[in-house]
């Protein structure tokens, strides 16, 4: 699997945007951006993934370079209940299943 | 509700006890996943089963013991742990090899303190 780096913690103002940068400069082709979030002592949630096109949801954006070495998780509106660990991760098939690797993430904090 | 839920959500033991913990899922999915997460640590993937086959185990130690009867439930059973695998164990479950990628979802996790 390609090693995802993000920075330890970020902090944002509510009602702004939040940008959470992700690398992955040894990404393979095949291999899909996912990124999960984790509010304090609950499981991990999906967000949003994608393989090279940049994707939207209701939750966020998904903006991922050209090269696909890095990428860039947008939340457009921040709210206090955004302050999760958010991890990137990207995933290849093990066995016959798809066995994500967690990092440490990126701890944002939104603050009023 | 995220599909996936896990009993009990806290349990307490000492380290002669044995215990089970349980994850069911309603999403119809056919692979089925235990993680650890520790303390300021990242989690840890414990057990994959795809099919109700196990397909990875994460060199665990045998005092965990996981158990997948059928492709809703999962199992990990526990006897003589240690003070250290006190931790937040998490369940998840995806769409199995053959619906391609998929994004896991997990339960709400069970808060396990060893004494």
């Amino acid at each position: 699997d390609a090693k995802t780096t993000q920075p330890p913690s970020m902090d944002c103002a509510e009602g702004r945007a939040a940008n959470l940068p992700c690398n992955h400069s040894t990404i393979s082709g095949n291999e899909y951006v996912y990124w999960y979030r984790q509010i304090h002592s609950q499981g991990p949630q999906y967000i949003i993934h994608g393989l090279k096109n940049n994707e939207t949801n209701e939750m966020a954006s998904l903006i991922i370079t050209e090269d696909r070495k890095s990428s860039t998780l947008i939340l457009p509106h921040a709210t206090l209940r955004d302050t999760a660990v958010y991890y990137c991760i990207v995933r290849v098939a093990s066995g016959g299943s798809y066995i994500p690797t967690f990092g440490r993430g990126t701890s944002l904090i939104v603050h009023p | 509700e995220t599909g996936v839920t896990q009993t009990p959500r806290h349990l307490v033991m000492g380290m002669t006890n044995k215990k089970s913990l349980k994850c069911e899922q309603h999403l119809g999915h056919n692979a089925m996943y235990w993680y650890k997460q520790s303390a300021k640590k990242p989690l840890e993937l414990m057990f994959v089963y795809s099919l109700e086959e196990r397909v990875e185990n994460n060199s665990v130690p045998s005092r965990f013991s996981p158990e997948c009867p059928n492709s809703s439930h999962l199992f990990l059973h526990l006897h003589t742990l240690q003070p250290e695998d006190s931790a937040l164990y998490l369940c998840a479950s995806s769409q199995g090899p053959a619906a391609g990628v998929n994004e896991q979802f997990f339960g709400p996790g069970t808060r396990l303190t060893v004494l």
